[in-house]
Formats: structure tokens, C-alpha cells, sequence
């Protein structure tokens, strides 16, 4: 399993780009990366998932650079219902995965 | 309405005592997982299982049990072999149809040691 390293925590004020940077070095050949949000006392929810390059939905946008060592989530101009946990995940995405919830980045959005 | 239903919401175990959480999911997934949160920490795999009537051993299973009896439930019950019990449990379900394998969450069931 590949293993991930992101910010243990970020501020950010409402309105700005946040962007949240997760390192997976080892990571294999079939595995993707994927994001996950989790409020507190909720479930994680999924965010977004890519493979390679940029990947860009209606809630974010996954920047993957060509050696796949690392992945940048970002969200445009977060808002105070952005504040939560944000988990990156690498694995293979075909058939079952083991995946490692790592202790995330806890995102702060300040007023 | 297709989700994953966890109840109860609250449970609260008496020492000695086991409890059952439930998990249903109207997903059609073929696979189902059971996690522990402890306060400010990541998720902890307890068990998962890819099909019915097989399930495996997760990182933290010792003083859990869990069946699969149908694809749509996955219960899982605390022993009184787990002594430290109190914590935030999340489901979660997947589908190996594609190239994506996300995982869909419940909404957690806590759990509190009288």
C-alpha cells in the first residue's frame, strides 16, 4: 500500500483558493488517488479521484503532475462549510482495495 | 432513496455486555467494510467482505465479529473482549463495477461505555 503524507492541519479565510498538497511516493503503477471530506461526526464523503494530469468536477480539482508523486487538491474559493478533514487515499482501484485512512488535513476556513 | 443506513445512531454498552451495530446499504455493492474513528484520528479498518458468506480481518478486528449473510447487510458486534469499545464506527460499500472502486459511508453509529 502506498503510503500518503499531507498537512496536518490548514487556515484559510472564506472566499480564497485552498490548495492541500499529499505525497505518495511508492505509489504504483494501477493505483489512483482519491479524496474523501468528512465533517465531524459524519462519514467521509467522496470528492474526487484522478489518475494522471488534472482532474476538475463541480467541487474541486485534482492536480496530478507526470512522475504521480504527489497530488494537489484544490478548492476554489472555499467558503465556512468547507471547514473539515480531508483525506488523500492511493490505491488500486480494481476489484477490492485496502485503503489507509491516514489522520488527513484538517481545514479551518476563518470569516 | 439508495444509501447506506447505520443505526443506532447512539449505543451505549454495559461492561460484559455485547452490542450489535447494523449496516444496510440499497447500493447493490458487492462489497461492505466496518471502520473505527477514536477522537482526531484517521479511520481504522476492522473487517470487510467482497462477497456474501466471506468476510476477512481488517487491522483492529480482535474483539469484533461481523456476518454477511446477504449482500445488502454487513452487522457488526462488539465483544465484551474489546475493552475499549468507545468510539465513532462508520460503514462503507463499493461497487468493483469500473475503473473506480469509491466508497460510500454511512452516517456512524457512536458508541459509549456505561
Amino acid at each position: 500500500l502506498a503510503k500518503t503524507t499531507q498537512p496536518i492541519s490548514m487556515d484559510s479565510y472564506e472566499g480564497q483558493e485552498v490548495n492541500i498538497t499529499c505525497s505518495h511516493n511508492n505509489i504504483a503503477t494501477n493505483d489512483y488517488i482519491t479524496w474523501y471530506q468528512q465533517f465531524p461526526s459524519q462519514g467521509p464523503r467522496f470528492i474526487i479521484q484522478g489518475y494522471k494530469t488534472k482532474v476538475t468536477n463541480e467541487v474541486a480539482s485534482l492536480f496530478i503532475p507526470a512522475d504521480r508523486k504527489s497530488s494537489t487538491l484544490s478548492l476554489p474559493r472555499v467558503s465556512l462549510s468547507d471547514t473539515a478533514v480531508y483525506y488523500c487515499l492511493v490505491g488500486y482501484s480494481g476489484g477490492y482495495q485496502k485503503v489507509t485512512f491516514g489522520t488527513g488535513t484538517k481545514l479551518q476556513v476563518i470569516p | 432513496d439508495g444509501g447506506i443506513t447505520q443505526s443506532p445512531k447512539y449505543l451505549f454498552r454495559k461492561e460484559g455486555q455485547n452490542v450489535t451495530l447494523s449496516c444496510e446499504q440499497n447500493l447493490n455493492h458487492d462489497a461492505m467494510y466496518w471502520y473505527r474513528q477514536d477522537p482526531g484520528q484517521g479511520l481504522r479498518l476492522i473487517y470487510y467482505s467482497q462477497i456474501v458468506n466471506d468476510f476477512q480481518k481488517g487491522d483492529i478486528a480482535e474483539g469484533y465479529s461481523v456476518s454477511r449473510e446477504k449482500k445488502e447487510s454487513f452487522p457488526l458486534t462488539v465483544t465484551s473482549a474489546q475493552k475499549n469499545p468507545t468510539a465513532f464506527y462508520l460503514c462503507a460499500s463499493s461497487s468493483f463495477l469500473g475503473p473506480q472502486n469509491i466508497q460510500y459511508f454511512g452516517a456512524g453509529t457512536r458508541l459509549s461505555v456505561l
